[in-house]
């Protein structure tokens, strides 16, 4: 069975760091493309960026909201992908989703909340 | 970016009854490859997003053969054929085509 398991959300003060962990299991994760997707609770889904797999020579794509402040990065020995959230501002408060591929058949974890505020 | 946009945002069904979502792209959803990569995700009250259907028309394991997905191109549509207690819930199309990912405003399903 497809687990993801994201952790590492909570409270952070406008221009603090965060990183968000995710573990996964039940596939073979190294060959996986790796998504994250983030919600505002009671609003629509934002996606925020991917990490291709070694084949895909670890490269990142991002959206243009978080571009040069968020960075992912993975560890294919543990089954675990990170979101680094830098600069962090009230705009970014939402509960924050790992999946599998987006493009194929993809797998969604239960999401961690990331709140923003002074 | 690539605008999606569904109709209606909301849907009162009777269960038993089918219920269709639309889903409209801003551009073209067909990848060089000649895959078209638009799926539909349902989102239960306080439960993440799950993926229903990809490129279109396949159904990820599990999900019950009474949703089903159509279209070509820039237009979409989410069939269930027969709403059930448990299909309440939001439903969305999403983009994987171009970058950035998008997503459509969602539809609010519920029973009447």
């Amino acid at each position: 069975e497809v687990q993801l398991v994201e952790s590492g959300g909570g409270l952070v003060q406008p221009g603090g760091s965060l990183r968000l962990s995710c573990a996964a299991s039940g596939f073979t994760f190294s060959d996986q493309y790796m998504d994250w997707v983030r919600q505002v609770p009671g609003r629509g889904l934002e996606w925020v960026g991917r990490i291709r797999s070694k084949t895909g020579k670890y490269s990142t794509d991002y959206a243009a909201s978080v571009k040069g402040r968020f960075s992912l990065s993975r560890d294919d020995s543990k089954k675990l992908v990170y979101l680094q959230m830098n600069s962090l501002t009230t705009e970014d408060t939402a509960i924050y989703y790992c999946a599998t591929d987006l493009a194929a058949g993809s797998y969604w974890g239960q999401g961690t909340l990331v709140t923003v505020s002074s | 970016d690539v605008v999606m946009t569904q109709t209606p945002l909301s849907s009162p069904v009777t269960l038993g009854q089918p219920a269709s979502i639309s889903c409209r792209s801003s551009q073209s959803l067909v990848y060089s490859d000649r895959n078209t990569y638009l799926s539909w995700l349902q989102q239960r009250p306080g439960q993440p997003p799950r993926l229903l259907i990809y490129k279109v028309s396949n159904r990820l394991s599990g999900v019950p053969d009474r949703f089903s997905g159509s279209g070509a191109g820039t237009d979409f549509t989410l069939k269930i054929s027969r709403v059930e207690a448990e299909d309440v819930g939001v439903y969305y199309c999403m983009q994987t085509t171009h970058f950035p990912f998008t997503f459509g405003p969602g539809t609010k399903v519920d029973i009447k």
